[in-house]
């Protein structure tokens, strides 16, 4: 079955960075583009970007650009996110999904389980 | 920016019809899906393309879209349907990808 399994929890200083990696299984890797989605606690959920696995373009949030980016390992399956200069508001749950897409849209399914990210002093 | 609007909650008794909106601009243009969070779980997707639903998940959950507003219907509510659900689409262009702010489903 299609899974996709990210890294454990990390706890990060401000302006540092961190990088969460997602493993995918069950399914042709370079097939798919993974998406990245977060959720601050207690919120809702916010998307972030996606990635081609098939020829790497992306395509990120406006809100985060400058600071995120993604990329993919084909040989592992792998994809990861990096997210840079974190500040206390990027402390949240990070998932990746799998980006399902036709001619004219494209959603997100299955999810990975998630990772807490959290950014304090 | 694009907005999806969904109402805070919503709350039914066990057996009965929960219905709960999403309402959006480019709805007439654009899917809406459907998704699931239980307590400390991921997001599972539960109805996509306005009204089609992934093979595993119950026949009581289904969806349907006109004009601006799309709705997800649980017909027959069960306590372990208690849970936040979000619609998602994007804007007319395609571009920028947008989630409603999420709907708490209680069902006792």
């Amino acid at each position: 079955q299609v899974q996709l399994v990210q890294s454990g929890a990390e706890v990060k200083k401000p302006g540092a960075s961190v990088k969460v990696s997602c493993k995918a299984s069950g399914y042709t890797f370079t097939s798919y583009g993974i998406s990245w989605v977060r959720q601050a606690p207690g919120q809702g959920l916010e998307w972030m970007g996606w990635i081609s696995a098939y020829n790497g373009n992306t395509n990120y949030a406006q809100k985060l650009q400058g600071r995120v980016t993604m990329t993919t390992d084909t040989s592992t399956s792998t994809a990861y996110m990096e997210l840079r200069s974190l500040r206390s508001d990027d402390t949240a749950v990070y998932y990746c999904a799998r980006l399902m897409t036709t001619v004219t849209t494209y959603w997100f399914d299955p999810w990975g389980q998630g990772t807490l990210v959290t950014v304090s002093s | 920016s694009y907005e999806l609007t969904q109402p805070p909650s919503v709350s039914v008794s066990p057996g009965q019809t929960a219905r709960i909106t999403c309402s959006g601009d480019a709805l007439p243009k654009k899917y809406a899906y459907w998704y699931q969070q239980k307590s400390g779980q991921a997001p599972v997707l539960v109805i996509y393309e306005d009204s089609k639903r992934p093979s595993g998940i119950p026949e009581r959950f289904s969806g349907s879209s006109s004009g601006t507003m799309a709705t997800l219907t649980i017909s027959g509510a069960q306590v372990e349907d208690e849970a936040d659900y979000y619609c998602y689409s994007t804007d007319s262009s395609g571009n920028h990808v947008v989630f409603g702010g999420g709907t708490k489903l209680t069902v006792l």
